[in-house]
């Protein structure tokens, strides 16, 4: 399974494009990158997934590397709402593979 | 709404005593999971369902059980060979058709063991 490596913390300005970085150098070419956010003792939440291109959606985008070893997803216009743990997570879609929560990154919206 | 509800939404227990924690999903969906969350950790699979009346352990299983009787209820009974219970325990569902693995969330159950 290919591993993720993200920044333990950040911080962005609210109003500001909040950009996540996340490193998964050995991702195989059926494997998915996805992210998820956690808000203070709640569920995880989807918030957008992608093989090769660019995604958007109403909550972010993501952005995939020409080569797929690092993708960045970004919230648009931060709001302190947005302050959440941040997962990157690979995985392939085979009905088996199970969704691994690592660390995350530690997003902080600062007014 | 659908959605997932698990219950309680905090519950304490003693030592040596068996607890049960409810999942309900309404979005019809085939897969369901269990996931333990430590402070400031990331979340470990405890266990999995695909189908009725099946399921499988995950990383962290010892000291856990579940059923899955209706495609609707995943219940995690935490028994009393687990040794460190206290926990936020998530909830989750997927469709396993779509093929993607977007999976749906209750808000969670925080258990304390006094």
């Amino acid at each position: 399974d290919a591993k993720t490596t993200q920044p333990t913390s950040m911080d962005c300005a609210e109003g500001r494009a909040a950009n996540l970085p996340c490193n998964h150098s050995t991702i195989s070419g059926n494997e998915y990158v996805y992210w998820y956010r956690q808000i203070h003792s709640q569920g995880p939440q989807y918030i957008i997934h992608g093989l090769k291109n660019n995604e958007t959606n109403e909550m972010a985008s993501l952005i995939i590397t020409e080569d797929r070893k690092s993708s960045t997803l970004i919230l648009p216009h931060a709001t302190l709402r947005d302050t959440a743990v941040y997962y990157c997570i690979v995985r392939s879609n085979n009905a088996g593979n199970m969704l691994t929560f690592g660390g995350g990154t530690r997003l902080m919206v600062k007014p | 709404d659908g959605g997932i509800t698990q219950s309680p939404k905090y519950l304490f227990r003693k030592e040596g005593q068996n607890v049960t924690l409810s999942c309900e999903q309404n979005l019809n969906h085939d897969a369901m999971y269990w996931y333990r969350q430590d402070p400031g950790q990331g979340l470990r699979l405890i266990y999995y369902s695909q189908i009725v009346n099946d399921f499988q352990k995950g990383d962290i299983a010892e000291g856990y059980s579940v059923s899955r009787e209706k495609k609707e209820s995943f219940p995690l009974t935490v028994t009393s060979a687990q040794k460190n219970p206290t926990a936020f325990y998530l909830c989750a569902s997927r469709q396993d058709h779509s093929g993607a693995n977007v999976l749906t969330f209750g808000a969670g159950s925080r258990l304390t063991v006094l």
